[in-house]
């Protein structure tokens, strides 16, 4: 069994500030963990990801995960925000070595004000 | 390369009819997965399929079904509509299958049911 917690559904930030959005997260399997963004009327695109490799795992656009086992933990931070960020932000375990069912956390929409 | 593409983009129906949804995949890309997302319930993974196969799926009643063709294009059917089936469509496609697959998604289809 798996499941996924985004601890806020709203997060708002001034623009230059730095960003955490907060995922915690369970699983009975060795999980995989992806960070998904979605603008408006849009589909997701794939922001980083953590297969078992290395902890701190670095994505596009200056985001950046931290996979914490201890704490069953996988947030997301940048470390200044940019307008253009303003998006809904999934975050999503899977099963690393087994069969594709993945399950999505219910989203952060992420404001950013000028 | 062209991405992920979805057709139709909007679609309205009835309770009681069907519906087809299709997705052409990334070129070179043999994964197919489907998802639903709506206000209420969030993302739901509905199925993956893999080289014509169905390898997963999700928890949804049997109305909703796909398949996979020889050129990886997929489809997606829905019988007997519900209001409840109204939704937006993901797709995403991916080189290989598995739990730690990298997916690019498509931008959806819209789907109404009134």
């Amino acid at each position: 069994a798996q499941s996924v917690t985004q601890l806020d559904s709203h997060v708002s930030v001034s623009e230059g500030t730095p960003v955490l959005l907060r995922c915690n997260y369970s699983s009975s399997y060795s999980p995989s963990l992806f960070w998904y963004v979605q603008h408006p009327n849009k589909g997701l695109q794939l922001l980083l990801k953590y297969t078992s490799a290395a902890t701190l795992v670095k994505g596009i656009n200056g985001f950046e995960a931290e996979f914490k086992k201890s704490e069953t933990s996988f947030h997301l931070t940048k470390p200044s925000a940019h307008m253009s960020d303003a998006a809904e932000y999934f975050c999503v375990v899977t099963h690393s070595g087994g069969s594709y069912i993945p399950t999505f956390g219910r989203g952060t929409s992420l404001i950013v004000h000028p | 390369k062209a991405g992920v593409t979805q057709t139709p983009r909007y679609l309205i129906k009835t309770r009681g009819q069907q519906v087809t949804l299709s997705c052409s995949p990334i070129s070179g890309h043999r994964s197919v997965s489907w998802y639903q997302q709506t206000p209420g319930q969030g993302l739901q993974f509905l199925f993956e399929y893999f080289s014509e196969t169905q390898r997963n799926k999700g928890n949804f009643p049997g109305r909703f079904s796909g398949r996979q063709f020889s050129n990886s294009r997929s489809e997606m059917n829905v019988s007997t509509l519900e209001l409840g089936d109204s939704a937006l469509y993901l797709c995403a496609s991916s080189l290989e299958a598995g739990g730690s697959k990298t997916q690019y998604f498509g931008p959806g289809t819209r789907l109404l049911v009134l």
